[in-house]
């Protein structure tokens, strides 16, 4: 069972809009939520996290929202920039058994000039 | 200070050999994670070692085995390599506080191709 998902492969934004990738979650014992940035043929580069007692994280332009009882989370970009076009992904953690990261699929962001 | 270092970069090994790869983890992080990814399953998790224990493991066959070395740095060993094995394998550096782990640095990855 798919613990995460990125229910959208791909998502293509303009330069200089606002960049909105999501991401769902189903259990309810992950406390802590990653975003990374991906390029092919390399590691995951972090970008910004969020523990469950919050529900909102800021760094710079980017912004990751988390609503729990909606087992919901976002990243928002802002403004996009020709740079961030990537593969994100984002990551939970639980606190019992394994403190693995469970990775959804993955989404594609194109910015377009 | 310096990341994660994995090597090689790219491997190239036939069917039945065996593999080991290796993982710098970053100065002071003593917890060493496993990732394979491939397109058909994503990122999955194969194990984790702290202190030079295996703390936790994934659902992978007994082929995949780990170690962690007194400096924190860890290996990965794969034997009778399938052609399935072919895959990016990262390691992610971490630290633990009050039991819960913190950071997830990635490495560049090893990229393995079984032929």
């Amino acid at each position: 069972d798919q613990q995460v998902k990125q229910n959208s492969p791909s998502l293509s934004v303009q330069e200089g809009r606002i960049s909105i990738l999501n991401c769902d979650y189903t259990n309810s014992m992950f406390d802590y939520f990653l975003w990374y940035k991906k390029y092919p043929a390399e590691g995951p580069t972090f970008l910004i996290s969020i523990s469950s007692i919050k529900d909102k994280n800021e760094d710079g332009r980017f912004t990751v929202f988390l609503n729990k009882s909606a087992k919901h989370l976002s990243l928002h970009i802002v403004p996009s920039q020709p740079g961030d076009s990537a593969v994100y992904f984002c990551a939970a953690r639980g606190i019992q058994g394994a403190q693995k990261l469970v990775f959804g699929q993955g989404t594609r962001l194109t910015i377009n000039p | 200070k310096a990341g994660v270092t994995q090597t090689p970069r790219y491997l190239i090994k036939t069917r039945g050999q065996q593999v080991t790869l290796s993982c710098s983890p970053i100065s002071g992080h003593r917890s060493v994670s496993w990732y394979q990814q491939t397109p058909g399953q994503g990122l999955q998790f194969l194990f984790e070692y702290f202190s030079e224990t295996q703390r936790n493991k994934g659902n992978f066959p007994g082929r995949f085995s780990g170690r962690q070395f007194s400096n924190s740095r860890s290996e990965m060993n794969v034997s009778t390599l399938e052609l399935g094995d072919s895959a990016l394998y990262l390691c992610a550096s971490s630290f633990r506080l009050r039991g819960l782990i913190y950071g997830y640095t990635f490495g560049s990855g090893t990229r393995l191709t079984v032929v």
